[in-house]
């Protein structure tokens, strides 16, 4: 159980379009989900946080209007990356968290590079 | 500093060796510890949790001091499938998960 997947597992796109990465719990309901970045050789950085329905909770140095995230379901969180830039080329993992523990369960990842 | 420090390694071992792996916190506060494996281009997984009495799941012994800020993982008897990287994760009163740096580990024949 506590499945979580991530769509899609790898993106390629152009300097300026936006990409949506999907991060779904398959057999539990989320009520919080978490997204992080990792560059090559560092360790997962916390984007933010995002409880159903509510608005998302940004780290420190992270743009909101960059990085928009979505809650909208039980099972379902969405990250747009707009208006990409190469150096937004990273590794996007999302993790959930049900209401029965605080154990988070890591989707597989997004490696997202921007050409 | 950075709230969880690791040595990046890497760790270089034969088969069979024992490896220890350290790791400091700043944030007396945090409340969970955690060491979790990421293999190369992976999500990652957890390995185990960490408790002041320091608990053991097979060849891994995980130990945490608090006095300190400070948690170790003992790995005994390497094998090859034991090469990933291993992220020191402290959670926070907040619930936010923070990850070290990880210690890289490779396990030779």
């Amino acid at each position: 159980g506590a499945v979580v997947s991530q769509h899609p597992s790898w993106v390629i796109c152009k300097s300026g379009t936006s990409v949506k990465i999907e991060c779904r719990s398959l057999d539990f309901q989320a009520t919080t989900m978490f997204w992080y970045r990792q560059f090559p050789k560092q360790s997962l950085m916390l984007m933010a946080t995002s409880n159903e329905g509510s608005k998302a909770t940004y780290e420190q140095g992270v743009e909101k209007d960059k990085f928009l995230i979505n809650h909208a379901s039980l099972t379902l969180s969405t990250l747009t990356v707009t208006s990409a830039h190469p150096e937004d080329s990273s590794f996007y993992i999302c993790s959930a968290r049900g209401d029965f523990g605080a154990e988070q369960y890591f989707g597989p990842g997004t490696r997202l590079t921007v050409t | 500093r950075k709230e969880v420090e690791q040595d990046p390694g890497p760790f270089n071992v034969p088969e069979g060796a024992t490896v220890a792996f350290n790791c400091t916190y700043s944030n007396s506060a945090s409340q969970s510890f955690f060491w979790y494996r990421q293999d190369c281009r992976k999500e990652p997984k957890l390995l185990m949790s960490v408790y002041s009495s320091g608990n053991e799941d097979g060849r891994f012994t995980a130990q945490l001091n608090r006095a300190s800020q400070y948690i170790s993982l003992l790995i005994r008897d390497s094998k090859l499938s034991d090469s990933a990287t291993y992220l020191c994760v402290v959670n926070k009163n907040t619930g936010k998960l923070i990850f070290g740096q990880g210690t890289t580990l490779q396990v030779k024949p």
